[in-house]
């Protein structure tokens, strides 16, 4: 079962608007969800975070909102840059069952981002 | 500061043969995770270790194992590969935390 669900396996924006990337997720044991960008031959790279308390969090030109009651993530990028263009991927964290750690990541399927001049 | 670094970069095996991946943690982190991506698809966790004990497993075989050494350094060996073990194998290094993880570069396996 996918846990963690990215609809949209492609975006296209114009240099200068707004991309907004969405993530959907089903289980209610998540209680914090990370953002990571991935460019080919690399590994992913960390992008912005935000617990479970949260309802928003801003870094710079990353906005990360949180819908709890809609299962619902979203990330906004404003303004988009064409260095923004790679594979975006939503990941959520939460307790193992019947434990304490943290640790696991459970990923979406990624969205391609292509931002244009 | 040195980040998470793995090796081999790309490796061809056949079907029945055995392998083993090398991961080197970013320097302070303690926790080591191993993730599997078949193409097209998100990153799926293989187990993660912390202070050389195995702390959590995925949806993977017994075939897939792994160890952490007393440096935080890690290995995957996988035995018994078959054509759907090919793919990237990422290594993800952290603090014994809810926090975000950082990833290697990946190993490209191939099965043939």
């Amino acid at each position: 079962d996918q846990q963690v669900k990215q609809n949209s396996p492609s975006l296209s924006v114009q240099e200068g608007r707004i991309s907004i990337l969405n993530c959907d997720y089903t289980n209610s044991m998540f209680d914090y969800f990370l953002w990571y960008k991935k460019y080919p031959a690399e590994g992913p790279t960390f992008l912005i975070s935000i617990s479970s308390i949260k309802d928003k969090n801003e870094d710079g030109r990353f906005t990360v909102f949180l819908n709890k009651s809609a299962k619902h993530l979203s990330l906004h990028i404003v303004p988009s840059q064409p260095g923004d263009s790679a594979v975006y991927f939503c990941a959520a964290m939460g307790r193992y069952a019947g434990g304490t750690s943290y640790g696991k990541l459970t990923f979406g399927q990624g969205t391609i981002l292509t931002v244009h001049p | 500061e040195t980040g998470v670094t793995q090796s081999p970069t790309h490796l061809i095996k056949t079907r029945g043969q055995q392998v083993t991946l090398r991961c080197s943690s970013q320097s302070g982190h303690n926790t080591v995770s191993w993730y599997q991506q078949a193409l097209g698809q998100g990153p799926q966790f293989i187990f993660q270790y912390y202070r050389e004990e195995e702390n959590g497993r995925g949806n993977f075989p017994p075939r897939f194992s792994g160890l952490q050494f007393p440096n935080y350094s890690s290995e995957l060996n996988v035995n018994a590969l078959e054509l759907d073990d090919s793919a990237l194998y990422l290594c993800a290094s952290s603090l014994r935390a809810p926090q975000e993880q950082f990833f290697g570069p990946g190993t490209r396996l191939t099965v043939l």
